[in-house]
């Protein structure tokens, strides 16, 4: 069955490291997206690639880049983990078309930056 | 802009039934969501609702959706303690967009 992975489920890292997020989905979905999750925040997008090569900024991206070199992964990286960065993140794919809004989530990462 | 406004708690006895309700600004969005999100995993799409459509029923779930004043809503029958979870209402997206919007989600607590 299809599905969308993410990997490390838990992640504790110190402030200034750099820390790398996967995300696998083997939907053969064009779209996959970043988001994370905090209390009082909802979901909110940090990037998100419409194909290989193609990247985009969504409204939380300081601190965050992504790269898009094949279909099926969409890492994400903190190019230096500050604290505020503590959050749980999910990524999600969706096809191209008029279904596009159905997205389909990982299971999430919890990152805790100290 | 677009926003999608949803109350953040709500508690209900188990066996009643749940409404959860959304408002949405976007008045061309063609699909209408519900998504689950149970305790330490991701959102998964529960149901939707196309935008000419006023009511979708699939078993315990009722999805009423008012066009007029951009009101979603989602009722649950029956509701038992395997409900409890947070859900999360969104509107599709337009203008080119394949992002939805989504609400900050409403966390359904059930207790005996």
């Amino acid at each position: 069955d299809a599905e969308i992975t993410q990997s490390p489920r838990h992640k504790i890292t110190e402030t200034g490291r750099q820390v790398t997020l996967a995300c696998h989905q083997t939907w053969n979905h064009n779209n996959m997206f970043w988001y994370r999750q905090d209390l009082g925040h909802g979901l909110r997008l940090i990037h998100y690639s419409y194909g290989v090569q193609d990247t985009n900024k969504g409204e939380v991206s300081d601190g965050y880049s992504v790269s898009r070199s094949n279909t099926e992964d969409l890492p994400l990286t903190l190019e230096s983990a500050a604290s505020s960065q503590t959050s749980v993140y999910f990524c999600a794919s969706s096809e191209f078309g008029t279904s596009s809004a159905e997205q389909y989530f990982g299971p999430g990462t919890r990152l805790t930056v100290t | 802009g677009e926003d999608v406004e949803q109350s953040l708690f709500l508690s209900v006895r188990e066996g009643d039934s749940s409404v959860i309700n959304c408002t949405y600004t976007d008045s061309s969005s063609t699909y209408l969501y519900w998504y689950k999100q149970e305790p330490g995993a991701g959102l998964q799409l529960l149901t939707y609702i196309f935008s000419n459509m006023d009511m979708k029923q699939d078993q315990r779930l009722t999805v009423l959706l008012n066009k007029k004043d951009k009101h979603l809503s989602l009722r649950i029958a029956d509701t038992q303690t395997g409900d409890s979870a947070i859900y999360f209402c969104a509107e599709s997206p337009s203008g080119g967009s394949y992002i939805p919007t989504f609400g900050r989600g409403t966390s359904l607590i059930v207790h005996p």
